[in-house]
C-alpha cells in the first residue's frame, strides 16, 4: 500500500504553546487528507476533512480557529494546534485519499501531543 | 445511538482459534465496510473492504456483511499471536466520510 509519513512521532509542549504536525504522502498524489484524533481506548474522531488548495472542513465541535489545518500541496497536510492546553493532549492521526475511492485512503503513524 | 457499535474486548484467544469480531451500526446510509487493524502506537492499515452485502474472503481473514441486520463481521482464521492488535470497523456512506468504531483489542495466546 501506499505511504503516509507524519513527523514529529511525539511531542511534549508546554501550556499555552503551538504545535505543528506534518502529514505527507510520500509516493501518491493526495487529493483529500484527513485528520483524526484518538484518546487511549476510543475510536478515531475525525476532525477535518482538506482538499488541496481549498479550506478544510471541521466536524461539528471541532474549533477552527485552534486547529489550523493547511492543505498546501497534494503531498502536504499540516495540522497547527493553537495555545494548546493539557486537555488537548491525544493522539493525531492524518489519513490521506488518493482519486482513486473510499478505499485508497492511508493514514500516517500517529503523532502522540502531550500538553504539559 | 451511536452509529457505529463495537465490543471494546480485550478478547483472549488460544493460538489456533477462530476470532470472531463483529459491529452493529444504525445507518442505513452506510455502503462501504472495511476492517482496519491498529498496533499499538501506530496508524490504522486497511485489512478487508467489501461493499454492501455479502462476504469476501483474502487468505486467513473472511469478512461478512449482513445489511438487513445492519452486522459486519470478521473472521481470523488459524490465528497468530501476530495477529494481536486492536481491530477497528469503519464504514461510509455517499459522503465518503469514514466513521470508525471503538476496536475490539484482540490478544492471541501462545
Amino acid at each position: 500500500g501506499a505511504v503516509v509519513s507524519q513527523h514529529p512521532s511525539r511531542v511534549i509542549c508546554k501550556s499555552g504553546t503551538s504545535v505543528k504536525i506534518e502529514c505527507r504522502s510520500l509516493d501518491f498524489q493526495a487529493t483529500t487528507m484527513f485528520w483524526y484524533r484518538q484518546f487511549p481506548k476510543q475510536s478515531l474522531m475525525l476532525m477535518a476533512t482538506s482538499n488541496e488548495g481549498s479550506k478544510a472542513t471541521y466536524e461539528q465541535g471541532v474549533e477552527k480557529d485552534k486547529f489550523l489545518i493547511n492543505h498546501a500541496s497534494l503531498t502536504l497536510s499540516t495540522l497547527t494546534v493553537t495555545s494548546a492546553h493539557p486537555e488537548d493532549s491525544s493522539f493525531y492521526i492524518c489519513s490521506a485519499r488518493s482519486d482513486r475511492g473510499i478505499y485508497e485512503q492511508y493514514f500516517g503513524p500517529g503523532t502522540r501531543l502531550t500538553v504539559t | 445511538q451511536k452509529e457505529v457499535e463495537q465490543d471494546p474486548g480485550p478478547l483472549s484467544v488460544p493460538e489456533g482459534a477462530i476470532v470472531s469480531l463483529n459491529c452493529t451500526y444504525s445507518n442505513s446510509a452506510f455502503q462501504y465496510f472495511m476492517w482496519y487493524r491498529q498496533y499499538s502506537r501506530k496508524g490504522p492499515e486497511l485489512l478487508m473492504y467489501t461493499y454492501s452485502s455479502g462476504n469476501k474472503e483474502d487468505g486467513r481473514f473472511t469478512a461478512q456483511v449482513d445489511k438487513s441486520s445492519k452486522y459486519i463481521s470478521l473472521f481470523i482464521r488459524d490465528s497468530q499471536p501476530s495477529d494481536s492488535a486492536t481491530y477497528l470497523c469503519a464504514m461510509s456512506g455517499r459522503d465518503d466520510k469514514i466513521i470508525f468504531g471503538k476496536g475490539t483489542r484482540l490478544h492471541i495466546l501462545p
